[in-house]
């Protein structure tokens, strides 16, 4: 299958700090790739959906100033948390889809970025 | 709102019994289904799909159901082994491509 690739799959920072988390698609060109963050012991919840050359759709709810995605080619989309504070630390996952359009097509998932801010 | 629920948050089962995870969805407009293999500190891994023109799909040891009457998917897995240990997740695709997670179903296998 495709494979997403995540980096850095750990990373502690100070409160205020900024942290960018890298997605990339190592074998296929995704023209949208998803932003997800996950809870201790829930689901995972959207984010904000990254489409190549053009502006991220955030999900209700998301501060598109806190987090901000960039996918300038179609192998790689960046979140990067800003100013970030304790309440940020968690899981995020980034997904890539190989459909060019249409609703059916399976997801890829990167392993997955521990952020703790301290 | 949309919602993709599940039944039982975790379910023990015995190395070699036959595994049933229950997920209930709201939005009737899904017509794409996805369940996904979550293990500690890892992404989500695709198990098996299945679209709504269908009832049933098998893989290798796993079966997804399908009952749109009532709004319900079911994950079967087969002889279920200690490596079958993890979070469960269905994910209901309800507009294009965005995935909309259940809240998951551990599954310890004991020996």
């Amino acid at each position: 299958g495709a494979v997403v690739s995540q980096h850095p799959s750990r990373v502690i920072c100070k409160s205020g700090t900024s942290v960018k988390i890298e997605c990339r698609s190592l074998d296929f060109q995704a023209t949208t790739m998803f932003w997800y963050r996950q809870f201790p012991k829930q689901s995972l919840m959207l984010m904000a959906t990254s489409n190549e050359g053009s502006k991220a759709t955030y999900e209700q709810g998301v501060e598109k100033d806190k987090f901000l995605i960039n996918h300038a080619s179609l192998t790689l989309s960046t979140l990067t948390v800003t100013s970030a504070h304790p309440e940020d630390s968690s899981f995020y996952i980034c997904s890539a889809s190989l459909g060019q359009g249409g609703m059916n097509t399976e997801a890829f998932f990167g392993q997955g970025t521990r952020l703790t801010v301290v | 709102g949309e919602s993709v629920g599940l039944h039982l948050p975790t379910l023990s089962v015995q190395e070699g019994d036959n595994s049933i995870i229950n997920c209930a969805y709201s939005n009737s407009a899904s017509d794409y289904f996805i369940w996904y293999k979550q293990e500690s500190g890892k992404g989500p891994q695709f198990i098996i799909d299945i679209r709504s023109n269908m009832d049933k799909r098998q893989g290798q040891r796993v079966t997804v159901l399908l009952n749109k009457t009532v709004k319900h998917l079911s994950l079967q897995i087969a002889a279920t082994q200690p490596g079958d240990s993890a979070v469960y997740f269905c994910a209901e695709i309800p507009s294009f491509q965005k995935l909309v997670f259940g809240t998951g179903t551990r599954l310890l296998v004991s020996p």
